[in-house]
Parts: C-alpha cells; sequence; structure tokens
C-alpha cells in the first residue's frame, strides 16, 4: 500500500531562515509520481511541483527546491529565505502512474510553516 | 482559462438534510476526482469519475453519499442525511486524461459545515 509521512507537524521559523519541509513515502510500484501542494489560510489548493520516479534531478524555482532521493525514498522541500506569505499547511503527494486508477493522490498529514516576522 | 470551479465555496446543513456540492472541471477535461479534508487531517481520496462513469469509489463512505459527472453539467457530490461528522472541506479536481502523470487541477473546495 502506499503511504506518505510528514513527520513535522508543525515548524517555526523567522523570516530570511531557511526551512526544509521533510517526506518520506512508500510505495511498490517502479513507475510513480511524487507532488508538493500549499494551502495557504485562505484554503485554496495550490500546485507547486510534480516529479516522476525516473527524474532524480534535484529542482530550484526561485527560493523553492526539491530534493528527490530514490534510495532514502525521500522528496524533501526547501524554502530559502522565508517569508511572512510562505506560511501555509505544505502537504506531499504520491500516485502510481498506472492509467487505471487515474490519478489517486495519497496525501500526508501536512506540515503546518509558521514564518514569523 | 477557468479553472476547477466548485460551488457552493461554504454550505451550511442542519443534521438530517441534503448536501449538493457541485465541481465544473477545466474546460476539456473529461476526469474527475473528489478528496475530502476533515479537520486536523490530510486530503483523503473519495472517487474518481470519467463523464457518465464511476471508475473508482474505494474512498466513498458506503451509505449516504454519492457522486455522478454527467454527460452534461458539473459533478455533483450527494451526501444525504447529514451528520456532524460530515463537516470537512471538500475538494475537486479534474485532469486531461488519467494516469499518474496527468496534473491534477485542484478547485478552491467546499466547506461544509453540519449544524
Amino acid at each position: 500500500a502506499q503511504k506518505v509521512t510528514q513527520a513535522q507537524t508543525e515548524i517555526s521559523v523567522v523570516e530570511k531562515e531557511d526551512v526544509t519541509l521533510d517526506c518520506v513515502y512508500e510505495t511498490r510500484d517502479t513507475t510513480y509520481y511524487l507532488f508538493w501542494y500549499k494551502q495557504p489560510p485562505s484554503g485554496e489548493l495550490v500546485f507547486l511541483i510534480r516529479r516522476n520516479s525516473f527524474d532524480e534531478q534535484n529542482e530550484i524555482s526561485g527560493r523553492y527546491s526539491w530534493n528527490f532521493q530514490k534510495s532514502t525514498s525521500s522528496f524533501n522541500f526547501t524554502i530559502t529565505a522565508s517569508q511572512v506569505v510562505d506560511s501555509a499547511v505544505y502537504f506531499c503527494a504520491l500516485s502510481e502512474a498506472g492509467g487505471e486508477y487515474g490519478n489517486k493522490l495519497v496525501f500526508g498529514a501536512g506540515t503546518i510553516l509558521r514564518v514569523k516576522s | 482559462n477557468a479553472g476547477v470551479m466548485q460551488n457552493p465555496r461554504h454550505l451550511v446543513r442542519r443534521r438530517g438534510q441534503e448536501a449538493r456540492l457541485r465541481c465544473s472541471p477545466v474546460k476539456g477535461h473529461s476526469h474527475v476526482y473528489w478528496y475530502r479534508q476533515l479537520p486536523e487531517e490530510g486530503l483523503k481520496f473519495m472517487v474518481y469519475l470519467q463523464k457518465e462513469n464511476i471508475i473508482d469509489e474505494s474512498g466513498m463512505p458506503k451509505e449516504r453519499f454519492s457522486a455522478e459527472f454527467p454527460k452534461e453539467g458539473p459533478s455533483i457530490l450527494r451526501i444525504q442525511q447529514v451528520v456532524r461528522g460530515d463537516s470537512a472541506a471538500y475538494f475537486c479536481a479534474s485532469s486531461p486524461k488519467g494516469g499518474g502523470n496527468s496534473p491534477l487541477h485542484f478547485g478552491n473546495g467546499t466547506r461544509l459545515t453540519v449544524t
């Protein structure tokens, strides 16, 4: 069975600090996809990134970066120079690639990030 | 281009009433997914539909919940005889095709409160 674990329930940082959100996953599939979503206080779900299991290249997008390591089944998310607007709940999610089940995502419990000014 | 549209944004129902949640997918998307977020919890998959077909309803409670995605019109998640435990945020997502490599576009959610 697929499982996503976000061990950090809540993280508080001061503005401009770097912060890393951990995500560990379990799957028996050899092909799968990993996602990060952001849920700001307004409640909507904002897509941040999708990574397939064959692509272990790290990715950087502005202040955001992602570190995917298949050897440790981890897909960690780092925010550099955090800002108050980064305060949100962040979800890591996993889906298998098979078309039969569509895009059935398994979400982690989420990490609440609070950035203080 | 309009994204996934969900309405109403907020819905209040008394115990025993029916709740109907609507989801209009991104134009051209024929795959719809419903997820539920209970208070203090992550999101849980409920049901996956294609036009006029339920593909996977393994996450749906066995009673009182139903979903449809007709040939014309929005997808509807229907909850009959609501109870307080149904209070949650319900998110709809759509994709142009099935498979894990299809990006999921989520709506803003419907927050259901049962009093």
